[in-house]
């Protein structure tokens, strides 16, 4: 069955420092892949999707990056931490069999810039 | 663009009571509609999905049901219980897209 890993599961980091989330998926291959933001109060933002290795779309201009070095790997990461880049980031993936209309999502990674 | 518009939270209930969260959405053609919920803690997880017009989606007690001259997809549910104290978000997928656009969630509390 399909899996979806995400680490680390809570990461508090000062402000100004780099970022990597790591994302992995399980039981599936050439998965289109999302990276979400739930910030606090607000509802969930779509922030990058992957269709294939090394191809990135960006939904919203902002302070991080995602990357897709492997097929089932796909990484968030910020050079520079801001303030506002606190929130919980989720990984996605569609759900096998679903036709691609269901989402599968991680356990989320929790990130508080102090 | 697309959107997604539910009512705001926390929504407080009693357990037993009678639940409904309206949703209403923005989309040209016929999107997929979906309700997501998330447990304290944790990520998200399919509740329930209707993919044409007049279609209800159900799982656990909740219902939707897909009316697309409102534009509407509230969730309903006849008992609440306190297991089910969750954020639910209401979720559109375009016709021919392949990402989902969520609304902002709304926080349900039930008290027993």
């Amino acid at each position: 069955s399909q899996t979806i890993h995400q680490w680390p599961a809570t990461l508090v980091q000062p402000v100004g420092s780099p970022l990597s989330l790591e994302c992995t998926v399980e039981g599936t291959s050439n998965p289109n892949l999302y990276w979400y933001r739930q910030a606090a109060g607000r509802g969930l933002q779509l922030l990058f999707y992957s269709v294939g290795i090394g191809q990135i779309s960006s939904e919203v201009p902002q302070n991080l990056s995602a990357s897709r070095p492997q097929d089932r790997q796909f990484i968030l990461s910020s050079k520079k931490l801001l303030l506002s880049d606190s929130g919980f980031y989720l990984c996605a993936a569609p759900r096998q069999g679903s036709g691609a209309n269901v989402l599968t999502f991680g356990a989320g990674s929790r990130l508080t810039v102090l | 663009g697309d959107s997604v518009t539910q009512m705001e939270g926390p929504v407080t209930l009693s357990e037993e009571a009678f639940l409904t969260i309206n949703c209403t959405y923005t989309a040209t053609g016929y999107p997929s509609l979906f309700w997501y919920v998330q447990y304290p803690g944790e990520g998200l997880q399919l509740l329930l999905k209707a993919t044409k017009a007049d279609d209800k989606g159900s799982n656990k007690g909740f219902e939707a049901t897909y009316r697309k001259e409102t534009t509407s997809f509230h969730l309903e549910k006849g008992s609440v219980q306190v297991s089910d104290s969750a954020v639910y978000f209401c979720a559109l997928r375009r016709e021919y897209g392949n990402k989902l656009v969520f609304g902002a969630g709304t926080i349900l509390r039930v008290k027993s």
